[in-house]
């Protein structure tokens, strides 16, 4: 079975600092990735996904993540965080034609402003 | 933007009680499925749905619970009998697959959650 790791499970960053969360999972094959954010209080939304190409997928909000196969890591980063990016982060993996997702634990991310 | 819409936002309900908890997923969508997060806890998987049938359901998908899409729009989940710990968010969504290619397959839209408190 698949399975996702994330390894921090709280961040807390000053504005203008570099984020790297981390993302590893555990199945062999073909796989999709993705990033979900959920601002407090609010829904689940898709930050960024990989399927295949360019392992460097570039998101909304600047963010932007890396899959690197030989690691089976997907970690995500953002150059210089904002005060509204405070929200927790999900990162999840599909195989690739299949229908569910699993997710990561998640990383609560605190940005003080 | 398509949404995926879910009600109640919030319900309230007695140990023992049936809930149902209603989606609209978005229109052109054909996979459904139901996932859960306990407050504190990663979201986690319930059930897949297609073609009026579970297509793959996870180990907390016991049969208390049961899904039914009832007309062309609705997606529902059913909770026959609440437990104190059902208590916790409920996310819908939907995805748009294609047995080929990557575009947009597996990409889940979620709605924007149904919390249950089982009192």
């Amino acid at each position: 079975a698949q399975s996702v790791s994330q390894h921090n499970h709280h961040v807390i960053l000053s504005e203008a600092a570099s984020l790297e969360l981390g993302c590893n999972y555990s199945y062999g094959g073909t796989v999709n990735l993705f990033w979900y954010v959920q601002y407090p209080g609010q829904h689940l939304q898709l930050l960024l996904k990989y399927f295949s190409g360019d392992p460097l997928v570039k998101g909304i909000k600047g963010f932007e993540a890396e899959f690197i196969k030989s690691k089976f890591s997907f970690n995500l980063r953002k150059p210089s965080v904002q005060w509204s990016d405070t929200a927790e982060y999900f990162c999840a993996v599909n195989r690739a034609n299949a229908g569910k997702s699993t997710f990561g634990d998640g990383t609560t991310l605190t940005v003080k402003p | 933007e398509p949404e995926v819409t879910q009600t109640p936002s919030h319900q309230v309900t007695q140990m023992g009680q049936e809930v149902i908890l209603r989606c609209v997923p978005i229109s052109n969508h054909l996979y459904f499925y139901w996932y859960r997060q306990i407050l504190g806890q990663k979201v986690e998987f319930l059930v897949s749905f297609y073609n009026n049938e579970i297509s793959e359901k996870s180990e907390i998908f016991d049969d208390q619970f049961s899904v039914e899409r009832p007309d062309g729009s609705n997606f529902t989940l059913k909770i026959r009998s609440t437990k104190l710990e059902d208590s916790a968010m409920y996310f819908c969504a939907s995805s748009l697959r294609q047995t080929r290619g990557p575009s947009g397959a597996n990409v889940l839209t979620f709605g924007a959650g149904s919390r249950l408190t089982v009192l």
